[in-house]
């Protein structure tokens, strides 16, 4: 169960597009079309923002999309706001009803 | 939809709590649910899942034989007995509901959490 990795950090600039990527094995990310993502604002919950590689929870914003190829995941925010400054979890199934996060990435320059 | 943790707190080096997680808004036996930890300053751990029924349980190899998540239905209540505490236990302990009764894949809902610090 070794978490998944992710960039520590990311910047970006009102109006740009950034990715973050999420790297795990053929064990987890690789191995099932469950991956999850998960913004955090400073003091908060984390909020469900892509499930199953790709799909938006009623709700979120069109701007917040998802893709997977092999071992990787991404999560692409477009059209950057400054309320999109968050720090940003990778979750993935893992086999056997377990799961694993991504070490989290902060997203800074908004 | 609203999840809401207690029973934190400050406990010394190898000892216990019972952590409760009250559930409202949606039919509580339907769903899985699992505790998710966050240490000061770090990322998320996922911890433990129960499935909806309650039959069957699933633990992080970091806390197996240490911690024991079980649920009531009639009260609408999750729960997380934490023993043999250490200082790396110390974190805010989520609770969180899965999408379905027997799955757990993603975590669409939250609680605010509750702070469990282990400290001499």
């Amino acid at each position: 169960q070794s978490a998944l990795t992710q960039p520590a950090s990311v910047s970006g600039s009102p109006g740009q597009s950034i990715t973050i990527s999420c790297t795990g094995s053929s064990s987890d990310v690789g191995g099932y079309d469950y991956v999850s993502w998960y913004q955090q604002h400073p003091g908060k919950a984390p909020k469900l923002m892509i499930y199953d590689v790709s799909k938006r929870p009623s709700g979120v914003s069109n701007r917040f999309s998802g893709s997977k190829s092999g071992n990787t995941a991404s999560l692409t925010i477009s059209g950057l706001q400054a309320e999109d400054e968050a720090d940003y979890y990778c979750c993935s199934y893992a086999g056997s009803s377990t799961l694993v996060f991504g070490g989290g990435t902060k997203l800074t320059g908004l | 939809v609203h999840l809401v943790e207690s029973g934190g707190g400050l406990v010394q080096p190898g000892g216990s709590l019972r952590l409760s997680c009250a559930a409202s808004g949606f039919t509580f036996s339907s769903y899985a649910m699992s505790w998710v930890r966050q240490s000061p300053g770090k990322g998320l751990e996922w911890v433990s899942g129960i499935s909806g029924s309650g039959g069957s349980t699933y633990y992080a190899d970091s806390v197996k034989g240490r911690f024991t998540i079980s649920r009531d239905n009639s009260k609408n209540t999750l729960y997380l007995q934490v023993n043999s505490l250490r200082a790396d236990d110390t974190a805010v302990y989520y609770c969180a509901k899965g999408e379905v009764d027997t799955a757990m894949t993603y975590f669409d809902y939250w609680g605010q959490g509750t702070l469990v610090t282990v400290s001499s």
